[in-house]
């Protein structure tokens, strides 16, 4: 089975500044998508960004990029000139490119992002 | 509709209750997802509906849980005889891809927050 993992809790950042969230993921399969999501306190998700594993190129949503390494099965997005309306939860999530299990998402346990004014 | 609605928003249930949670999707979506969301996690995979044929209720916690899509539209998730650690936000998602290997996008609610007291 897929895990993913996000290891920092919590992150801050100042206003205007960049961070970078990291995201880990455990997996046996070659080909599999990855997705950023945004949960703010209305609690519905929102798609950040997502990158297709057979894609070498690191996909990249306006201030929104990745840093996608196969090999090392990690996952980080990165955030420029951070706003405080990009405040909330972050979740990566995985999934499956399989038939077989390939609709449902594998979501990591979070992370929380604070933008100091 | 515009988005996939969720209802009720909050509900406060007695432990030995049973619960019906409601998920309206976007009109004409084939894919509908439920997923739990415990306090300070990330969403967990519940079941998978497409059209009105359940085809993966594989992340159903326990047969206390209960998921129907008669129609192919509205979905409704039943919690019976309600436990303490069924409290939790639970989020509903749609797709309008039937094909697995498409690269597509879900649409999720705002969730409805159960609390079990």
């Amino acid at each position: 089975a897929q895990t993913v993992t996000q290891s920092q809790p919590e992150m801050s950042v100042q206003e205007a500044e960049t961070v970078t969230l990291s995201c880990t993921y455990d997996t046996s399969e070659s080909d599999y998508y990855l997705f950023w999501y945004k949960q703010p306190p209305s609690r519905q998700m929102i798609l950040v960004i997502r990158q297709e594993a057979y894609k070498q190129q690191n996909a990249t949503e306006n201030r929104f990029s990745v840093n996608f390494q196969k090999a090392a099965k990690s996952f980080s997005l990165k955030i420029s000139d951070s706003q405080l309306g990009d405040a909330a939860m972050y979740f990566c999530a995985y999934r499956s490119f399989l038939i077989q299990g390939a609709q449902k998402l594998v979501f990591g346990q979070g992370t929380r992002l604070t933008i100091n004014p | 509709g515009a988005g996939v609605s969720q209802s009720p928003r909050y509900k406060v249930a007695k432990r030995g209750q049973d619960v019906a949670l409601r998920c309206d999707p976007i009109s004409g979506h084939v894919s509908l997802f439920w997923y739990q969301q415990a306090l300070g996690q990330g969403p967990e995979f519940l079941t998978y509906f497409q059209n009105e044929a359940q085809l993966d209720k594989s992340g159903l916690p326990s047969d206390r849980f209960f998921a129907e899509r008669p129609e192919g539209s509205v979905s409704t998730l039943k919690i019976q005889r309600t436990q303490q650690e069924d409290s939790a936000v639970y989020l509903c998602a749609s797709s309008l891809a039937r094909v697995p290997l498409v690269n597509y996008g879900y649409t999720f609610g705002s969730g409805t927050r159960l609390t079990v007291v």
